[in-house]
């Protein structure tokens, strides 16, 4: 079935230890976000890549990086992980404008921070 | 800056009963997504609503976009135990901002 994967389910890292989390997509969709998502909160968007054009979210900490080299794969990268980055981080993909297509999530990674 | 706001944050329903869970918007939206987001799962798109004034069922879940577009709806018929989870709303801004409904928690008592 066409889907959006990630890897790994759970990440334990140690705090300052870079750490990168990866998704894929059999969709061939143009679209790939990454939200970080705490606790009983909504998910929150980092940022997105609109075919190789990327798009930063202006609250979105210089902390995170991403790279995208193709359209079936996207990475999320933490280059100095905080405490408060511990959560559970989604990629989602979609097609066509950001605007008017449905989202359609992966099973997400959750990040621990040590 | 545009604001979506969801009510209520929790509703806790005996099994059978009804349940609802409003989006409301400072500015007139172009398009409204609601999705479900099981515990310990990932949301799931459930419905996209575009014109004024739409009405949207899918068996038990009936979505509602407002006359004006600055508000939706997504109710639900006779709860199950299977509709236990957090409910979003997501719009899109002018600038094709995504803005994520803070999100109404559903639990169900047997």
């Amino acid at each position: 079935d066409a889907m959006v994967i990630q890897n790994p389910r759970y990440q334990v890292t140690q705090f300052g230890k870079p750490v990168t989390l990866s998704c894929s997509q059999t969709l061939n969709h143009n679209v790939m976000y990454w939200y970080q998502q705490k606790s009983s909160q909504a998910p929150k968007l980092l940022f997105h890549y609109y075919d190789k054009d990327f798009n930063n979210e202006a609250d979105t900490p210089d902390n995170f990086q991403s790279r995208r080299p193709n359209t079936s794969f996207c990475f999320l990268d933490i280059r100095s992980p905080g405490l408060g980055d511990a959560a559970m981080y989604l990629c989602a993909t979609s097609r066509g404008r950001v605007s008017n297509q449905p989202q359609h999530f992966g099973d997400g990674t959750r990040l621990s921070i040590l | 800056g545009q604001q979506v706001m969801q009510i209520p944050q929790y509703q806790h329903v005996q099994e059978g009963e009804d349940f609802t869970t409003y989006c409301n918007s400072s500015t007139t939206l172009s398009n409204i997504q609601w999705y479900k987001q099981r515990p310990g799962g990932h949301p799931v798109f459930l419905i996209q609503l575009v014109k004024s004034g739409e009405v949207k069922k899918q068996k038990r879940l009936t979505f509602q976009f407002g006359e004006a577009k600055k508000n939706s709806s997504l109710h639900i018929t006779a709860t199950q135990t299977t509709d236990v989870g957090t409910y979003f709303c997501v719009s899109y801004s002018s600038a094709s901002k995504i803005i994520f409904g803070s999100g109404t928690r559903l639990s169900i008592r047997p």
